[in-house]
C-alpha cells in the first residue's frame, strides 16, 4: 500500500534558525496537504499543493511539491517560538478517494 | 457548529469494557474521518463516511472496533472489550467533500482513552 515517509521526526532549533520537513511518497499523488499540530492539539490544515513544481509561500512558511509529484517540503525562515508542533503532510489514500495517508510526523521545537 | 467537537474529551475505562465516542461534525459537511493517533506517532486512519454510502471501514484494527453514522451527520465510534493497546487520542474530521481533490479535512479536539 501507499507510503508516506518523513524526516526527520524530530528537529530541535535555536529560535531564528531555519528548519525544513521533507515527506516523501512511494507513489505518485494527485495533491499533498500539509498540517501543523500543536503540543495538546489536534492537526489544523496549513494547504495543500496540486500541482507539479508548485510553491506556495504563507508569510515564513514555504511549501513545495516535487516535480515529480512524490515529494514535498516545508521550509520555516526564521523560527519563532509559535513554530513549535508537529508538522504533518498528508495525501490521499490508496483507498477511498478522500482518505488521507498522514506522514509520520515531524517534531518541531524552537529554544528561545 | 463552529467546529468539529467530540465527546468525552478524556475517557478512563477497564479493560474488557465497551466505550463510545461521539463526533459531530461541521454542519453541512457530507464527509466523516475518524482516526487514532498514539502517544507521539502519527494518524492512523480508521473509517470514512460519505454521505449515504457505505463506509469505509477499510482502516478498522480489528472487530472490536464500529462505527455509525445517523442521519449524515453525528457520528459514534464504538470499542468492545478495549484493551490497553487501544489507549490513543482518537480524533474526528470533517469535510466538505464538493470537489475532485483531497479536500481540507478539519479536525476535533479527539478523545483520549485510557485503557486501564
Amino acid at each position: 500500500g501507499q507510503q508516506v515517509m518523513q524526516i526527520p521526526q524530530y528537529q530541535h532549533v535555536q529560535e531564528g534558525e531555519d528548519f525544513t520537513t521533507y515527506c516523501n511518497s512511494s507513489t505518485t499523488l494527485s495533491n499533498i496537504q500539509w498540517y501543523k499540530q500543536r503540543p495538546g492539539g489536534h492537526p489544523v490544515f496549513l494547504i495543500q499543493l496540486v500541482k507539479s513544481g508548485e510553491v506556495k509561500k504563507q508569510k515564513r512558511l514555504t511549501f513545495q511539491f516535487g516535480e515529480a509529484k512524490k515529494n514535498s517540503s516545508l521550509h520555516i525562515t526564521a523560527t519563532q517560538t509559535t513554530d513549535v508542533g508537529t508538522y504533518f503532510c498528508a495525501g490521499p489514500g490508496s483507498g477511498s478517494a478522500r482518505q488521507l495517508t498522514f506522514g509520520s510526523g515531524t517534531q518541531l521545537t524552537v529554544l528561545p | 457548529g463552529a467546529g468539529v467537537s467530540q465527546s468525552p474529551s478524556n475517557k478512563v475505562t477497564e479493560k474488557g469494557k465497551d466505550v463510545e465516542l461521539r463526533c459531530d461534525p461541521i454542519s453541512g459537511h457530507t464527509a466523516l474521518y475518524w482516526y487514532r493517533q498514539s502517544l507521539g506517532q502519527g494518524l492512523e486512519f480508521l473509517i470514512y463516511f460519505q454521505g449515504n454510502s457505505a463506509p469505509d471501514k477499510s482502516g478498522l484494527p480489528s472487530d472490536r472496533f464500529s462505527a455509525e453514522r445517523t442521519g449524515g451527520s453525528v457520528s459514534t465510534l464504538t470499542i468492545q472489550r478495549t484493551q490497553q493497546e487501544d489507549s490513543a487520542v482518537y480524533l474526528c474530521a470533517s469535510s466538505q467533500d464538493v470537489g475532485w481533490s483531497t479536500d481540507t479535512q478539519y479536525f476535533g479536539p479527539g478523545t483520549r482513552l485510557t485503557v486501564l
